[in-house]
């Protein structure tokens, strides 16, 4: 059965550094998301993407964050400067069709520290 | 601001009862997802609705547009359903995603 796949399962940066998480979705999904959960607290949208740009984004979603599908397979997470309130664990999604009309399938989640 | 609440927050159930878990939301909205995390936290997707009810094996959802309120109910409950159980919505306007807090289920053999 297809899955969504995420790397690293677990990354520690230090405060400052830059990280990327990767993301593999579904393969014949077009529709990918990126979410964020700290430790304790609920689940928050970050952006969602389609057709090579941002079709949705959250307030948390500011400028030390992008995404990107560099290739036909991956898409990425970067956070460009990274804050000790970033740590979290980041999930990625993807669905065939545009959400509110197919579900979304989500990856097993990157735990990001960052001391 | 909750745009969605779900109740309860805790939930402890003998093996076999019949489970009821709510969610009420304040958006006007085109989706709702029942979603259940796993202790190791993986997320599954176990229903999406935009009206009526769906069933999927002992997993019944339900929910209700004009009151803007869905029910999870799970049947014949089994430890293996200990999980948190999550209702997220997808708001018709702005585009935005919205999460409860989680009702965090054990059910106990």
């Amino acid at each position: 059965e297809p899955e969504v796949t995420q790397t690293p399962s677990h990354q520690v940066t230090q405060m400052g550094q830059e990280v990327i998480l990767r993301c593999v979705p579904i393969s014949n999904h077009l529709y990918f998301y990126w979410y964020r959960q700290i430790l304790g607290q609920k689940v928050e949208f970050l952006v969602s993407f389609y057709n090579n740009e941002i079709s949705e984004k959250s307030e948390i979603f500011d400028d030390q964050f992008s995404v990107e599908r560099p290739d036909g397979s991956n898409f990425t997470l970067k956070i460009r400067s990274t804050k000790l309130e970033d740590s979290a664990m980041y999930f990625c999604a993807s669905s065939e069709k545009r959400e509110g009309y197919n579900e979304q399938f989500f990856g097993p989640g990157t735990r990001l520290t960052v001391l | 601001k909750n745009e969605v609440e779900q109740s309860p927050q805790n939930l402890t159930a003998q093996e076999g009862e019949f489970i009821t878990i709510n969610c009420s939301y304040s958006v006007g909205i085109s989706a709702l997802h029942w979603l259940q995390q796993h202790p190791g936290g993986g997320i599954v997707s176990l229903f999406m609705l935009s009206s009526g009810k769906k069933k999927h094996g002992r997993l019944i959802a339900t929910i209700n547009i004009q009151e803007k309120h869905s029910s999870l109910h799970i049947t014949a409950s089994h430890p293996r359903d200990s999980a948190v159980y999550i209702c997220a919505v997808r708001s018709r306007t702005g585009n935005q995603f919205y999460f409860g807090t989680g009702t965090s289920l054990t059910v106990i053999p």
